[in-house]
């Protein structure tokens, strides 16, 4: 089952424009992740936020946490048309040592 | 680049057959996980393996196995293939036992298609 549920499934905007993404979790966390997709390739990891963090900047990219609310977001600002790709949010399991994935937000930016 | 590659890039394989498919951590690192990505949703975990040892398993039957050998390169193999393991499987390498706790370093994954 998934944990993290990505909120949209797909977005499509404007070069410049700002892109925002949202992940729900169900259960308490460690930390929280955030990956991106190329065209059915490899992940790439972009951010991780820990659970005592609210948020965290990284270049264009913003992420925050809510453990109240159990959710995170995503915010790529001035987006670019290579920021095109899918994002997924991940948890780490407690116990199992996996990293659970949401299905994914696709971006298309629009050159 | 992340350091981690995967072989073969794709595959073709019948029903019935067997696969193993293969994966090359960073240097250093001691975990190893594999996940299946079926077209269109989230990775899926397989197993993890630390140190040479299964170090958890995702709800996945026994005919996937895999193994981790002591120059960080690993295997994952799928026996008596069906039409639904159809996926891109991946590989992601981090450091410590709770490897998901960290980043995870993936490869560029192995598409395989079962027919």
């Amino acid at each position: 089952s998934q944990q993290g549920e990505e909120d949209p499934q797909a977005l499509s905007i404007q070069e410049g424009e700002n892109a925002t993404m949202n992940c729900s979790y169900k259960t308490s966390i460690n930390n929280l992740q955030w990956y991106r997709q190329n065209s059915g390739r490899g992940l790439v990891h972009l951010i991780l936020i820990r659970s005592n963090e609210r948020e965290k900047h990284s270049g264009r990219l913003r992420v925050t946490l809510d453990t109240s609310k159990k959710s995170s977001s995503l915010l790529i600002t001035a987006s670019r048309a290579a920021d095109t790709a899918s994002y997924f949010c991940a948890t780490p399991s407690s116990n199992t040592g996996k990293l659970i994935f949401g299905q994914g937000t696709t971006l298309q930016v629009k050159p | 680049e992340t350091g981690v590659t995967q072989s073969p890039t794709h595959l073709i394989k019948t029903r019935g057959q067997q696969v193993t498919l293969r994966c090359s951590s960073q240097s250093g690192h001691n975990t190893v996980s594999w996940y299946q990505q079926a077209l269109g949703q989230g990775p899926q975990f397989i197993f993890q393996y630390y140190r040479e040892e299964e170090n958890g398993r995702g709800n996945f039957p026994p005919r996937f196995s895999g193994l981790q050998f002591p120059n960080y390169s690993s295997e994952l193999n799928v026996n008596a293939l069906e039409l639904d393991d159809s996926a891109l499987y991946l590989c992601a390498s981090s450091l410590g036992e709770r490897g998901s706790y960290n980043e995870q370093f993936f490869g560029p994954g192995t598409r395989l298609t079962v027919l």
